[in-house]
């Protein structure tokens, strides 16, 4: 049972444009989102988070938005640099526990 | 920031042997750890949650007497993956958090492959 699912497997956009990467959630549970960037063999880096009493929440080129009713965020990147590219998770938070969702890769082409 | 240090980074091991992997906070106390396991391009997949000085919670599915986990300090976690197969080669990852301090930080991970 996936709880936390990101439906596109890869993502390719040109530097200087908007990324938008989604994520959908099952568990009404979850209090707390969060976005990292993964490199092969390395651990994940955080990015940014939001919790679930707020529906934005901004960090320099990163905002993440969530729609509760939904069951759905998603983290926009502007302007999306060819630095960027690399496997996002988004990760649900209960419990102290975090569930990850299978990641999408993104490609920014410069 | 906080640094969680994860050792070794990559281990090749026989079939039938034993692996330890460590995981170390650096800067911070670690009431919770997590360790987490990710097969080729797939998902991140909690395998288990250890606080300090108690018994770990391992996921449904993941075999308890296989996969050793032992928190015995606020600092210092380690995994043991026991009779290792080659079914068991994956990538390793540890996480640590802070008890009142939300957020979570992951190690560097280990590329275990078992021959």
């Amino acid at each position: 049972d996936q709880q936390v699912k990101q439906n596109s497997p890869s993502l390719s956009v040109q530097e200087g444009r908007i990324s938008i990467l989604n994520c959908d959630y099952t568990n009404s549970m979850f209090d707390y989102f969060l976005w990292y960037k993964k490199y092969p063999a390395e651990g994940p880096t955080f990015l940014i988070s939001i919790s679930s009493i707020k529906d934005k929440n901004e960090d320099g080129r990163f905002t993440v938005f969530l729609n509760k009713s939904a069951k759905h965020l998603s983290l926009h990147i502007v302007p999306s640099q060819p630095g960027d590219s690399a496997v996002y998770f988004c990760a649900a938070s209960a419990r102290s526990k975090l569930i990850f969702g299978q990641g999408t890769t993104l490609q920014v082409k410069p | 920031g906080a640094v969680v240090s994860q050792h070794p980074s990559r281990v090749i091991c026989k079939s039938g042997t034993s692996v330890k992997i460590e995981c170390r906070s650096l800067d911070f106390q670690a009431t919770t750890m997590f360790w987490y396991r990710q097969f080729p391009k797939q998902s991140l997949m909690l395998m288990a949650t250890s606080n300090e000085g108690s018994k770990a919670t391992y996921e449904q599915g993941v075999e308890k007497d296989k996969f050793l986990i032992n928190h015995a300090s606020l600092t210092l976690s380690t995994l043991t993956v026991t009779s290792a197969h080659p079914e068991d080669s994956s990538f390793y990852i540890c996480s640590a958090s802070s008890a009142g301090v939300y957020g979570y930080t992951f190690g560097s991970g280990t590329r275990l492959t078992v021959v």
